[in-house]
């Protein structure tokens, strides 16, 4: 069964640390894997995409990493802000016609206090 | 956002009637979805369409049916509201394909049944 799994579910941090989400994944034929942001009341917004073939992408104080051989992607965020407070959605593209082709994570919600 | 628009924003409903939710999209996309999202659960798919009049269901498509006569609007009916339907609804386009397939998502449409 295509899955996607997210952790931790939530994470509180100073203003100014770093943090690291996770994304593990069981989504076969594998296309992308995206990032989504999410902040409250809004839809989410993707904020990076890691296709096979790459292992490291950066997006400002974003990075995104993927190994597929072992199926896990994580995002780190640097010298947090108060505006990174969000929910995070890992999302797996995958080949098929089954579930529109896009298996969402549950998130990680990340609140940044000052 | 991809020029996508949902309607109405916020509603709120009696038990047992049927509610209708629109969403319009500007840019000719040919897959068009809807998900719920809920505390702990994330987004869940309810239908999504991958052309006019070709739709399919999703994980949670119980209680709910969808309509595309035109490419630019997908409509999700409640038939028969109940309070289990209390959500946040978010309409989604999926652009490119391929390794590039990138979901944009409208505003939600945040609905009460009470």
């Amino acid at each position: 069964k295509n899955q996607v799994e997210q952790s931790p579910q939530s994470l509180i941090i100073l203003e100014g640390k770093n943090c690291t989400l996770q994304c593990n994944y069981t989504v076969s034929p594998f296309s992308n894997l995206r990032w989504y942001k999410q902040d409250t009341g809004r839809g989410p917004v993707s904020l990076t995409i890691m296709t096979f073939s790459e292992n490291t992408k950066s997006n400002g104080r974003y990075t995104a990493t993927l190994d597929a051989d072992t199926k896990q992607s994580s995002l780190h965020i640097t010298a947090s802000q108060l505006s990174d407070s969000a929910s995070y959605i890992c999302v797996v593209t995958f080949y098929g016609g089954s579930q529109g082709n896009l298996i969402f994570g549950k998130g990680t919600k990340l609140s940044v206090k000052p | 956002d991809a020029g996508i628009t949902q309607s109405p924003r916020h509603k709120v409903t009696e038990t047992g009637t049927p509610v209708t939710l629109r969403c319009h999209q500007t840019e000719n996309h040919r897959y068009m979805y809807w998900y719920r999202q809920d505390p702990g659960h994330g987004l869940r798919l309810i239908h999504y369409s991958y052309g006019v009049k070709d739709t399919d269901k999703g994980e949670v498509s119980d209680g709910y049916s969808v309509s595309r006569s035109k490419t630019e609007d997908f409509l999700l009916t409640l038939e028969s509201a109940t309070s289990s339907q209390t959500s946040v609804y978010f309409c989604a386009i999926r652009q490119g394909g391929g390794e590039n397939t990138e979901a944009f998502f409208g505003q939600g449409t945040r609905l009460t049944v009470v």
